[in-house]
This record gives structure tokens, C-alpha cells and sequence, in this order.
């Protein structure tokens, strides 16, 4: 990927348990993004963490940010078989907020 | 939240042709516009980026000449993939970001197959 990379890449879980995806990423960043992709859609937007933040939450999900490590979680809790989907994690360089970048995404599969 | 529409969703044509991809911000004036490639199973690779009235700014080993990208008002952006070959098929996907903001709204891609 042209930023970072993702693990793992592929989840398989069973409805109601929580699912975690890691994001790791290479320069340093303005904010940090989530976003979810059905397969051959286009991606919707989840929710967006600033740099000098370390935990947000949105609903059942929960992310968190550690620039030290260049690193970033996103948890979702009581999963449904409708979360099913592509996750990829997406930065704006430190310098040039006019660019996202993605990461290489985590496929889930939420088996009900 | 805003609304990005992406035309056509799919679109199959001939090697050697010309294809235009459409992208455009229905609810919000789009300062600033991302074009990406996606193949099968694989992330998004940013190919471009656009800012209205100016020359896009292109990612390197992306031929400007070959993928042909135009800003010309705040609610539109194109993307022509010139002389297509079957090599150029894939998914591409635009996105689009108001001024100021800090998130981008994502289109729904269009699926191109050149044969």
C-alpha cells in the first residue's frame, strides 16, 4: 500500500463476538480515518480521529491512536453479520493535509 | 452525509478506446478531489489529486497523459482513461472533500473492463 499496512488482513468471527483491526502507518499524520467498503461499492466513511487524540468512540465502534508507534485500532463490538465488509484505515500526511492514503485493509467476515 | 455520485458504474469498451468517468459532489462544493485504482482484493492506490481550476497532481508512475483528470468547477471532476488497454481495467473510485474539511466523501466506483 502507499501508506501502511493493515492485519490482520483477513477476520473470521461469529455474530455478538468483538472484532479488532490494526492499522500501522509510515510518516506522520494530521488525522486518521476509518472507513468500511461492501465488496465493488464505493467506501463509507466510519469516523475520524485528530492526531492529538488517543481513544474516540462512535456507536459500537471504538478506535484508538498512538502516533509514537504510528499505529491506530479500530474495535467493533457485538459485531452483526451486516458489519461483513472491508475495512482500510486512511491518513493525510503530516504536511500536506491534501492527500489520503490508504492502508492495505482488513477483510471481515462476521458469520452468523 | 454529502453526497458523491460516480457515473458510469460500470462500463466496458474496446482496447484502444477512450473512457470518461464522471464524479461529482451533489450537496457540497468539492475544493479538492482524489482519484483511486483498486484491483480485486487489493486497497485503494491514490492516483491523483485535483484542486478546482488547477492542473492535477499526480502520484508517481501514474502516466498524466494516459489518465487524463479535469477539475474545471466545484461539483465536477473527470477522470478519461485514454487508449485504454485490458490492463486498464480495474475499479476506480473518486472522492471528494469540501474546504476545510477533514474527511472525504467516496463515489461508488466504476467497474471498467476493456477488452
Amino acid at each position: 500500500s502507499q501508506q501502511g499496512e493493515e492485519d490482520p488482513q483477513a477476520l473470521s468471527i461469529q455474530e455478538g463476538e468483538n472484532a479488532t483491526m490494526n492499522c500501522s502507518y509510515k510518516t506522520s499524520i494530521n488525522n486518521l480515518q476509518w472507513y468500511r467498503q461492501n465488496s465493488g461499492r464505493g467506501l463509507v466513511h466510519l469516523i475520524l480521529i485528530r492526531s492529538n487524540e488517543r481513544e474516540k468512540h462512535s456507536g459500537r465502534l471504538r478506535v484508538t491512536l498512538d502516533t509514537s508507534k504510528k499505529s491506530s485500532s479500530l474495535l467493533i463490538t457485538a459485531s452483526r453479520a451486516a458489519d461483513t465488509a472491508s475495512y482500510f484505515c486512511a491518513t493525510d500526511e503530516g504536511n500536506n493535509f491534501n492527500k489520503f492514503y490508504f492502508g492495505s485493509g482488513t477483510k471481515l467476515n462476521v458469520k452468523p | 452525509g454529502a453526497v458523491v455520485s460516480q457515473h458510469p458504474s460500470r462500463v466496458i469498451c474496446k482496447s484502444g478506446t477512450s473512457v470518461k468517468i464522471e464524479c461529482r459532489s451533489l450537496d457540497f462544493q468539492a475544493t479538492t478531489m482524489f482519484w483511486y485504482r483498486q484491483f480485486p482484493k487489493q486497497s485503494l492506490m491514490l492516483m491523483a489529486t485535483s484542486n478546482e481550476g488547477s492542473k492535477a497532481t499526480y502520484e508517481q508512475g501514474v502516466e498524466k497523459d494516459k489518465f487524463l483528470i479535469n477539475h474545471a468547477s466545484l461539483t465536477l471532476s473527470t477522470l478519461t482513461v485514454t487508449s485504454a488497454h485490458p490492463e486498464d481495467s480495474s475499479f476506480y473510485i473518486c472522492s471528494a472533500r469540501g474546504t476545510g474539511a477533514r474527511e472525504a466523501f467516496f463515489g461508488q466506483g466504476t467497474r471498467l473492463t476493456v477488452v
